[in-house]
């Protein structure tokens, strides 16, 4: 059964340094992976998206993730973030066997240091 | 485009009401709508899946009969929780995609729902 991990439940950063969050899925095939980002109180909103191609995928507010098939990773990066980068980010992978569900990791909550 | 909208955005009831909660795709008809529920600090759990027009898809260890979800049209479903307890207090998140479009969810901004 698919799977997503992400070990690291909380993380700061201060303002300006780079960021790396880890994700770890499990799965036979090429995997539809996800990164979403959620603010306290509101929904998800999707930064970026790996479907096949390219293993390097750039997102929105600056974000990138690069799929490793052979380390079965999907790691989020940054090169500076911001304080308004402050928030619970979540990595997903599709369910195949169940109609397009998505499979949350734990999620990793980053705090920026000033 | 894309968006999708969630009412209310939050809802305090008493015990033993119900409340409902509505899902809309705003710019796009969702043949497929999902709810889920978070818990503070924690991930989201898929509750249902709906499809327009037919009985939603309950993941185990949901009661379908305590969480009625209605799918009547193509940018509208809902969520109705009968007989609310104070343990079904929670951030319940609404997601819809559509047709062919690789599996891509569009979320609500979330309802959060407390019971006194």
């Amino acid at each position: 059964a698919q799977s997503v991990t992400q070990p690291d439940i909380h993380i700061t950063v201060s303002e300006g340094a780079s960021l790396e969050l880890r994700c770890n899925y499990s799965y036979g095939a090429t995997p539809y992976l996800f990164w979403y980002v959620q603010s306290p109180g509101q929904g998800l909103q999707l930064l970026l998206k790996y479907f096949s191609g390219d293993t390097l995928v750039q997102g929105i507010k600056g974000f990138e993730a690069e799929f490793k098939r052979s380390q079965s990773s999907f790691n989020l990066r940054k090169p500076s973030v911001h304080w308004s980068d402050a928030a619970e980010y979540f990595c997903a992978v599709v369910r195949y066997s169940s109609a397009s569900k998505i499979i949350f990791g734990s999620g990793t909550r980053l705090s920026i240091r000033p | 485009g894309a968006v999708v909208s969630q009412h209310p955005s939050r809802v305090i009831c008493k015990s033993g009401t119900s409340v409902k909660i509505e899902c809309r795709s705003l710019d796009f008809q969702a043949t497929t709508m999902f709810w889920y529920r978070q818990f503070p600090k924690q991930s989201l759990m898929l509750m249902a899946t709906s499809n327009e027009g037919s009985k939603a898809t309950y993941e185990q260890g949901v009661e379908k009969d305590k969480f009625l979800i209605n799918h009547a049209s193509l940018t509208l479903s809902t969520l109705t929780v009968t007989s609310a307890h104070p343990e079904d207090s929670s951030f319940y998140i609404c997601s819809a995609s559509i047709s062919g479009g690789n599996h891509e969810q569009y979320f609500g901004p979330g309802t959060r729902l407390t019971v006194t």
